[in-house]
């Protein structure tokens, strides 16, 4: 079964500053891999997703990610993060053709971001 | 990009009441939408997916009696849940996917509290 990981609950940065939040699955064959961002009582917008080829895919806002499938990692990245990035980030897994059906979504990370 | 809509956002009702939630393809036709509940400080976990046509395929420990999935046409899935206690309040978020392709999109969410 697949299943993703994110260790970090809540990560607190200051704005302007790096970010990377972290994400780790497990599945048995290829991945298909995504970033969500949720803000409070709203819906899930994809950042961006990995399906295959490159493993630096960029997304909206500034956000990229690196696949790196030795660590089993998918982890998401910003070099400098915005008051409105503040926000929850989900990490998911796909397992279908098209990668997005029956998404294993991770626990989710809280972002917070100080002046 | 694609538009998915929920209503109501929010809801209250009395615990034996029946409440339904709607989720439109605004710009779209989607022969697969998904319905996801989300607790508190929690992941997103699947209940269902809804096909449009046929009948739900609900998720292990998901009550198929309990919420009803109507997927009447290739714009509109619905979830109802019937006889709602206190521990049915969740945030119910539905996604779809348009037919055809690999993209999924979310509804913004339908925050259900049961008195």
């Amino acid at each position: 079964a697949q299943s993703v990981t994110q260790p970090d609950i809540h990560i607190t940065v200051s704005e302007g500053a790096s970010l990377e939040l972290r994400c780790n699955y497990s599945y048995g064959a290829t991945p298909y891999l995504f970033w969500y961002v949720q803000s409070p009582g709203q819906g899930l917008q994809l950042l961006l997703k990995y399906f295959s080829g490159d493993t630096l895919v960029q997304g909206i806002k500034g956000f990229e990610a690196e696949f790196k499938r030795s660590q089993s990692s998918f982890n998401l990245r910003k070099p400098s993060v915005h008051w409105s990035d503040a926000a929850e980030y989900f990490c998911a897994v796909g397992a279908s053709g098209f990668g997005n059906e029956k998404l294993t979504f991770g626990t989710g990370t809280r972002l917070t971001i100080i002046p | 990009g694609a538009v998915v809509s929920q209503h109501p956002s929010r809801v209250i009702c009395k615990s034996g009441t029946s409440v339904k939630i709607e989720c439109r393809s605004l710009d779209f036709q989607a022969t697969t939408m998904f319905w996801y509940r989300q607790f508190p400080k929690k992941s997103l976990m699947l209940m269902a997916t809804s096909n449009e046509g046929s009948k739900a395929t609900y998720e292990q420990g998901v009550e198929k009696d309990k919420f009803l999935i109507n997927h009447a046409s290739l714009t509109l899935s619905t979830l109802t849940v019937t006889s709602a206690h206190p521990e049915d309040s969740s945030f119910y978020i539905c996604s779809a996917r348009p037919t055809g392709t690999g993209e999924l999109f979310f509804g913004e969410g339908s925050r259900l509290t049961v008195l």
